[in-house]
């Protein structure tokens, strides 16, 4: 069976500082992996996918995860964070012919202070 | 395009009362799912329909809760006989057949007094 595992539940930053949110999963076939992020009474909003090909994946916003096989690893990273990403980071994987059904993590609340 | 559409957004019901969750997928996708985010806890899938069949309803509760697809209208997610324990974010996301991660709503946030 699937799961996901984010390490940490509450991550608190100063603003610039850099910022890593960690996210392992357990599966015995291939997967697809994803981040979503959740502002305050919001729904989710896809922030980055690994499908396939490079294992470095980037946001528009900055944000960046590696697929790491080896250590069934997809942390989050951003090198300098805002006071506006302050919001909950789940992580997420699918086996690719469950599409939209996805096994979620627990979630890691990022708090950006000034 | 309005995005995947979810109403009412804030719903109180009373114990024993019946909730009813609307769900307008994205034009073009044709596969909905729900999941449920209870407090403190991350989402958790609950079923998964195409219209008018349900395809994976693993994560529905045996009792209270049905959901369907209907070929005209929206995803409807009911909940009868309403406890404190059903109290949480309801979500629903719509895809495209074949084609990656879903798209999700703003939710439903059910509270049960």
């Amino acid at each position: 069976a699937q799961s996901v595992t984010q390490l940490d539940s509450q991550v608190p930053v100063f603003e610039e500082a850099p910022v890593e949110l960690r996210c392992n999963y357990s599966s015995s076939v291939s997967v697809y992996l994803f981040w979503y992020v959740q502002y305050p009474n919001q729904g989710l909003q896809l922030l980055l996918k690994y499908l396939s090909g490079s294992t470095l994946v980037e946001s528009i916003n900055g944000f960046e995860a590696e697929f790491n096989k080896s250590q069934t690893s997809f942390h989050l990273r951003k090198p300098s964070v805002h006071i506006s990403d302050t919001a909950e980071y789940f992580c997420a994987v699918s086996h690719g012919n469950q599409g939209g059904k996805l096994i979620f993590g627990q979630g890691t609340e990022l708090s950006v202070k000034p | 395009n309005a995005g995947v559409m979810q109403n009412p957004r804030h719903l109180v019901r009373r114990r024993g009362q019946e909730a009813r969750l609307r769900c307008s997928p994205m034009k073009g996708h044709s596969h909905v799912y729900w999941y449920r985010q209870l407090p403190e806890e991350g989402l958790k899938f609950m079923v998964y329909l195409q219209k008018e069949n349900i395809i994976d309803e693993s994560g529905m509760p045996k009792e209270r809760f049905s959901a369907e697809f209907p070929k005209e209208g929206p995803s409807i997610l009911r909940i009868q006989q309403v406890v404190r324990g059903d109290s949480a974010a309801y979500f629903c996301a719509s895809s495209p057949p074949n084609s990656g991660p879903p798209t999700f709503g703003s939710g439903t946030r059910l509270t049960v007094v």
